[in-house]
């Protein structure tokens, strides 16, 4: 079992650029999520996808953010253009939606996003 | 808005029981208790999670109380690794916005 994998790990670009964040949910999962992390906000929920559908996308700061699944075994977030207060950890987590119970999140190793 | 309560550190030493409190007096009658915790920049950890019953794991116990209004997190015997910072959560099924909140701040001492 990988895990959920994300790409890459460290990212430092210059204000005005694109920047991509990749996520590749563990196998099976049906449901993906996307977080960012900072020291003043904590972890929060920016958009997440079931069955490769946006659910729920309130949590996206703005329309400089983007976020596709085209397939259940890959998904993106985008920024463009970047900023420098989008400097963050951003966290790709997934789970298995379908059961009576709740479904836990796993997530992966985090995308740390220097903009400068 | 986090809908718990943690002290903000703790510290425990070496090979004894570290026992996480989180308080959660709103709770609903649908919604589980869960744990994560995150070690120093890498992603959060599941740990465990409950609705009303005790549960244990290789990980850890998660002690809930009758009136489902607190809960502890037990690590039988703490090592070094397990200095991170510790997230209580409460979520219904269907929530999938999992709200962190600051966690608690175990430091395992030698």
């Amino acid at each position: 079992d990988a895990g959920v994998i994300q790409s890459p790990r460290h990212e430092v670009t210059e204000m005005g650029q694109e920047v991509t964040l990749r996520c590749k949910p563990i196998s099976g999962h049906n449901s993906l999520f996307w977080y960012r992390q900072t020291m003043m906000r904590g972890l929060e929920l920016l958009i997440y996808f079931n069955n490769n559908v946006p659910i729920d996308d309130s949590g996206m700061p703005e329309d400089r953010f983007s976020a596709k699944m085209p397939n259940a075994s890959f998904s993106t977030l985008k920024i463009q253009p970047s900023e420098p207060r989008d400097s963050a950890v951003y966290f790709c987590a997934s789970s298995f939606e379908g059961g009576p119970s709740t479904d836990t999140q796993y997530f992966g190793p985090g995308t740390r996003l220097t903009v400068l | 808005d986090a809908k718990t309560t943690q002290p903000p550190s703790m510290d425990c030493a070496e090979g004894r029981a570290a026992n996480l409190p989180c308080n959660h007096s709103t709770i609903s009658g649908n919604e589980y208790v869960y744990w994560y915790r995150q070690i120093h920049s890498q992603g959060p950890q599941y740990i465990i999670h409950g609705l009303k019953n005790n549960e244990t794991n290789e990980m850890a116990s998660l002690i809930i109380t009758e009136d489902r209004k607190s809960s502890t997190l037990i690590l039988p015997h703490a090592t070094l690794r397990d200095t991170a910072v510790y997230y209580c959560i409460v979520r219904a099924p269907w929530n999938n916005d999992m709200r962190f909140g600051a966690g608690t701040r175990l430091t395992v001492k030698p």
